[in-house]
């Protein structure tokens, strides 16, 4: 599975959009983006996943790039409770061996 | 629907001592995996089962730690002989067995502490 590169911390303001980077210039044509995100000694939760056109859901929006070498999560007006390690991971979709390799991700910090 | 259970949440063992982490997939899954979380570290895979069968265990070390995921029950993860460095928060995740989204599905962790 492809690396990906995330910076390792973020501050955001209350109510703003929060944009959240993440490089992955090696991504193969079959290889999803998923976003995790893991909130202080919870478990981590999915947000979204996307292939190459952009997806939108309840909790964020997924922006890819065209050459899909990059891609931007957003969470549209971020809360207190958005306070997280936020994982960019890509891989293949497949049968079995789905297992997720996590990096060290972004801790966004979202400030009153 | 419950999602994926963990139990204990909490345990606290001697050195030397066994612990035993126990994980219930969400109802209908049938692949678990385990990850561990070092304090102020990120999570590391450990191993991957589907039912009665280790399918990849690259993340497991080689000594004291077992898995297993009976036809019947949770999925268990035992760590004998346990020592400080076992200290962690262990979280367990599900996944269907058909070809799907790709999510898996996490616990809220069991965190062991080792004296």
């Amino acid at each position: 599975d492809a690396k990906t590169t995330q910076p390792p911390s973020m501050d955001c303001a209350e109510g703003r959009a929060a944009n959240l980077p993440c490089n992955h210039s090696t991504i193969s044509g079959n290889e999803y983006v998923y976003w995790y995100r893991q909130i202080h000694s919870q478990g981590p939760q999915y947000i979204i996943h996307g292939l190459k056109n952009n997806e939108t859901n309840e909790m964020a929006s997924l922006i890819i790039t065209e050459d899909r070498k990059s891609s931007t999560l957003i969470l549209p007006h971020a809360t207190l409770r958005d306070t997280a390690v936020y994982y960019c991971i890509v891989r293949v979709l497949r049968e079995g061996a789905q297992k997720l390799v996590f990096g060290q991700g972004t801790r966004l910090t979202i400030n009153p | 629907n419950a999602g994926v259970m963990q139990n204990p949440r909490h345990l606290v063992r001697r050195r030397g001592q066994e612990a035993r982490l126990r994980c219930s997939p969400v109802k209908g899954h049938s692949h678990v995996y385990w990850y561990r979380q070092l304090p102020e570290e990120g999570l590391k895979f450990m191993v991957y089962l589907q039912k009665e069968n280790i399918i990849d265990e690259s993340g497991m070390p080689k000594e004291r730690f077992s898995a297993e995921f009976p036809k019947e029950g949770p999925s268990i993860l035992r760590i004998q002989q346990v020592v400080r460095g076992d200290s962690a928060a262990y979280f367990c995740a599900s996944s269907p067995q058909q070809r799907n989204t790709g999510e898996l599905f996490f616990g809220e962790g069991s965190r062991l502490t080792v004296l």
